[in-house]
């Protein structure tokens, strides 16, 4: 069983580029689930797929953010026009039932 | 809005004493509530979790109590040691979890 898996882990960018994540899910788990987290702070929830559908967006998530699931397998998240205020650690999380697992997270520092 | 407020913020202990990590929550909706370990450099890890059917529940050396009608749930580590070491969060789940602010455990050895 290989668990939540995300690439790349450490993303150095300037501000105003655009950055893409992925996370590969564990593969029988209909649900993903994107989070950030700052440090010092828990995990904020950003969005939810459930399949392919996106079924709630945080208000965190402004127009610079979008997420994918187009085959439900995979997850992509998009930062437009990135800000230095979009530094932080992203993590992504599946799940079958409740109980949600993490993958090791994409640590974003922009310049 | 949802919220989960976590206490303490930090604590240190003694290896082989017990850590207890209190939480409060606001939704009286939500009954599932997991417990996450995280380490420098990681992700959560899912540590516990309690349904709202039951009112304890243990594994090893933890264990996690749950009250309902006061909106208590709290995460007992029993004889620790250093590798319990970590910041741990709760978490209520009702589709998306919201976390608490997460406690810094040391042990100390």
């Amino acid at each position: 069983d290989t668990g939540v898996s995300q690439d790349p882990r450490h993303k150095i960018t300037k501000r105003g580029q655009n950055v893409t994540f992925r996370c590969d899910p564990i593969s029988e788990h209909n649900r993903l689930y994107w989070y950030r987290q700052t440090l010092g702070q828990g995990p904020e929830f950003l969005t939810y797929f459930q399949n392919e559908a996106q079924l709630e967006k945080s208000r965190l998530l402004s127009d610079r953010f979008s997420a994918e699931r187009p085959k439900g397998s995979f997850s992509t998240l998009e930062i437009q026009r990135t800000e230095q205020g979009d530094s932080a650690m992203y993590l992504c999380a599946s799940s079958l039932a409740p109980g949600q697992f993490f993958g090791p997270g994409t640590r974003l520092t922009v310049l | 809005g949802e919220n989960v407020e976590q206490h303490p913020s930090t604590l240190s202990v003694q290896e082989g004493d017990s850590a207890v990590i209190k939480c409060t929550y606001s939704d009286s909706a939500s009954n599932y509530f997991p417990w996450y370990k995280q380490e420098l450099g990681k992700g959560p890890q899912l540590i516990i979790d309690i349904r709202s059917n039951v009112g304890e529940k243990k594994d090893q050396r933890i264990a996690v109590t749950l009250n309902k009608t006061a909106k208590h749930f709290s995460l007992h580590i029993t004889e620790t040691q250093p590798e319990d070491s970590a910041v741990y969060f709760c978490a209520e789940d009702g589709n998306k979890l919201v976390f608490g602010a997460g406690t810094i455990l040391r042990v100390k050895s």
